[in-house]
């Protein structure tokens, strides 16, 4: 069955290490992309892609980049991790940009940083 | 601006109705939806709303949205234990221009369920 995996589901890092999220779907997705979420916030835009090649910053995406060199993957990096990014890390991505084509998401990747 | 607000908690007891609100601000916004978030799991598509409609039902999910009061809520009839998730209420703002399949999220509802 087509799925989207997040690894790993829980990482502990320290402050001004680089860390990166690996995110793979299987549907041939266009779109992907990168959510954090808090508590009292819900879940904000990280960074987006429409294609290979393609990539965009979205509501919080200070600290992190993102890269897309194929259909399948999507993996987020922070640069130097800082306690303020600890939060639980959400992929999703979705066939086109219709407002009726649904974002599915991942499992989640919960990350601390000390 | 993009804003999306919802109360942070509702507790019902099992049977009841549960009825989660949420409220928008840009009047653009032509699908709203809602998730469903289980414990340790990632969202998950419950339903969605065209702007040009009132209601929507759907089994024991109702949603009801008014536009002039930039409204919505989300009624789950006969609630059971299984339903205790968070809830988050979502928009597209602008369909068709730069918000182009960008999701914004309000900031959740618990929703616990008593037995």
């Amino acid at each position: 069955d087509a799925e989207i995996t997040q690894s790993p589901r829980h990482k502990i890092t320290e402050t001004g290490r680089q860390v990166t999220l690996a995110c793979h779907q299987t549907w041939n997705h266009n779109n992907m992309f990168w959510y954090r979420q808090d508590l009292g916030h819900g879940l904000r835009l990280i960074h987006y892609s429409y294609g290979v090649h393609d990539t965009n910053k979205g509501e919080v995406s200070d600290g992190y980049s993102v890269s897309r060199s194929n259909t399948e993957d999507l993996p987020l990096t922070l640069e130097s991790a800082a306690s303020s990014q600890t939060s639980v890390y959400f992929c999703a991505s979705s066939r086109t940009s219709g407002a009726t084509d649904t974002q599915y998401f991942g499992p989640g990747t919960r990350l601390t940083v000390l | 601006g993009e804003d999306v607000e919802q109360s942070l908690f509702l507790s019902v007891r099992e049977g009841d109705s549960s009825v989660i609100n949420c409220t928008y601000t840009d009047s653009s916004s032509t699908y709203l939806y809602w998730y469903k978030q289980e414990p340790g799991a990632g969202l998950q598509l419950l339903t969605y709303i065209f702007s040009n409609m009132d209601m929507k039902q759907d089994q024991r999910l109702t949603v009801l949205l008014n536009k002039k009061d930039k409204h919505l809520s989300l009624r789950i009839a006969d609630t059971q234990t299984g339903d205790s998730a968070i809830y988050f209420c979502a928009e597209i703002p602008d369909a068709g221009g730069t918000s182009y399949g960008k999701l914004t999220f309000g900031q959740g509802t618990i929703l616990t369920v008593h037995p």
